[in-house]
């Protein structure tokens, strides 16, 4: 059974602060990813990650960056915190086969006060 | 840039059938994706539909696909409370795993 964790589920920080989210994954997935989810919004790529150290900008990277040293852990960075970064993240990752089936993490709600 | 789209909520009797829509822009779309989203919970993938097929079914699930009009869709039948959730399409392209998923369909099963 694949299973994706997430650092925290709930994480309320002050502006400007520097927050680190962490994924890992235990299948040995090549694919990873990070997205945004806000109601009617509907999800949004912040990253991806296709290979250790490799990454890919999503469609909204402005204010994020990441980070993956090893196959089974990608970070999500946000250096300086700002309230409209206040949303949940999900992380999710897959195999990197057609159909390419993505396994998501519980999500982590982050507030920005 | 590529889109998807679907309306934000849905309210069906329990019992009843759910169709749950989907528009999508990019015609070299490759698969297409049904994922469902619990309360509290990540995404978990229901079904998928190959872009040369029309229909697909799988137990109480029925996914039709118009490729001319670029419409999807998902047939839930006899809905039960269970089947509250969000359910998001997704699509994918060739050459990269990347999805675009839509913005998500809140349902809501009325016992």
């Amino acid at each position: 059974d694949v299973k994706v964790t997430q650092s925290s589920r709930y994480l309320v920080k002050r502006t400007g602060e520097k927050v680190f989210l962490e994924c890992v994954q235990d299948m040995d997935h090549e694919n990873m990813f990070w997205y945004r989810q806000d109601p009617g919004l509907g999800l949004r790529l912040i990253y991806f990650s296709y290979d250790v150290k490799m990454k890919e900008k999503g469609d909204i990277p402005e204010g994020y960056s990441v980070s993956r040293e090893k196959k089974e852990r990608f970070s999500l960075i946000l250096e300086s915190a700002s309230t409209n970064q206040t949303s949940m993240y999900l992380c999710a990752s897959s195999l990197g086969r057609r159909p390419d089936e993505q396994y998501f993490g519980p999500g982590t709600r982050l507030t920005v006060t | 840039g590529e889109d998807v789209e679907q309306s934000l909520f849905l309210s069906v009797r329990e019992g009843d059938s759910s169709v749950i829509n989907c528009t999508y822009t990019d015609s070299s779309s490759t698969y297409l994706y049904w994922y469902k989203q619990e309360p509290g919970a990540g995404l978990q993938l229901l079904t998928y539909i190959f872009s040369n097929m029309d229909m697909k079914q799988d137990q109480r699930l029925t996914v039709l696909l118009n490729k001319k009009d670029k419409h999807l869709s998902l047939r839930i039948a006899d809905t039960q409370t269970g089947d509250s959730a969000i359910y998001f399409c997704a699509e994918s392209t060739s050459g990269t795993y990347k999805y675009i998923f839509g913005t998500g369909t809140r349902l809501k099963v009325l016992a």
